[in-house]
């Protein structure tokens, strides 16, 4: 099973700055690699798809990056509807989730 | 608009059954692979089965694989998940999750658009 780890788990940011947020896998699932951004109460929502295309309606300002095993989220100029839980989830042969990055307000 | 709404949740003791459904509208349900995801309180996601359009591939978490039966109806447009021998650690919040390929594999998933979730609380 291909095991996937975020991080940080916890990043404190402040509306303006920009994040960085990572996805490791434990072994490579090429670009087959997926965002998702939850808030609380609510339900997952489709970032990022294939490591780095945006899905439809999401703005400009969030980005995916890597292939292999190594992945980044950037999301550019915060907004204050950014502070949420993201995951990444691979889907090479199977499927899993990263056990999830939190985006809090500093 | 696509909608997806679960069903058939609730309070459960240890070592019974419970189904859940989720019924689809808005797009063409059997085009596409569905799944079940879901998420222990406080916790993150974790998927737990998926079905091909037509029935053919279903594949299961090795949590669950033994005590879960994903089915679908697509002349009534629904998914449905028959949990056997419930566990504690069961306990969640339970989604149907659609994947955004047409006729992809259930192996190869993303999911485009999740239902509300319904509770599923497995305890004496």
């Amino acid at each position: 099973e291909i095991v996937l780890t975020q991080s940080p788990a916890t990043l404190s940011l402040s509306p303006g700055a920009s994040a960085t947020l990572s996805c490791r896998a434990s072994q490579s699932v090429s670009s087959y690699l997926t965002w998702y951004q939850q808030k609380p109460g609510q339900t997952p929502r489709l970032l990022i798809y294939d490591a780095s295309n945006r899905a439809t309606g999401i703005p400009a300002r969030f980005s995916g990056s890597g292939s292999g095993t190594d992945f980044t989220l950037t999301i550019s100029s915060l907004e204050p509807e950014d502070f949420a839980m993201y995951y990444c989830q691979h889907r090479r042969g199977s499927i899993t989730f990263g056990q999830g990055t939190r985006l809090e307000i500093k | 608009e696509v909608q997806l709404v679960e069903s058939g949740g609730g309070l459960v003791e240890p070592g019974r059954s419970l189904r859940l459904s989720c019924a689809a509208s808005g797009f063409i349900s059997d085009d596409y692979a569905m799944h079940w995801v879901r998420q222990a309180p406080g916790k993150g996601l974790e998927w737990v089965s998926g079905i091909s359009w037509n029935s053919d591939t279903i594949a299961y978490a090795d949590s669950v694989k033994g005590r879960f039966t994903i089915s679908r109806d697509n002349a009534k447009n629904s998914l449905y998940l028959q949990m056997n021998s419930l566990r504690p650690e069961d306990t969640a919040l339970y989604y149907c999750a659609k994947d955004i390929w047409v006729h992809g594999s259930v192996f190869w998933s993303l999911f485009d658009y999740w239902g509300q979730g319904i509770l599923v609380t497995v305890s004496s």
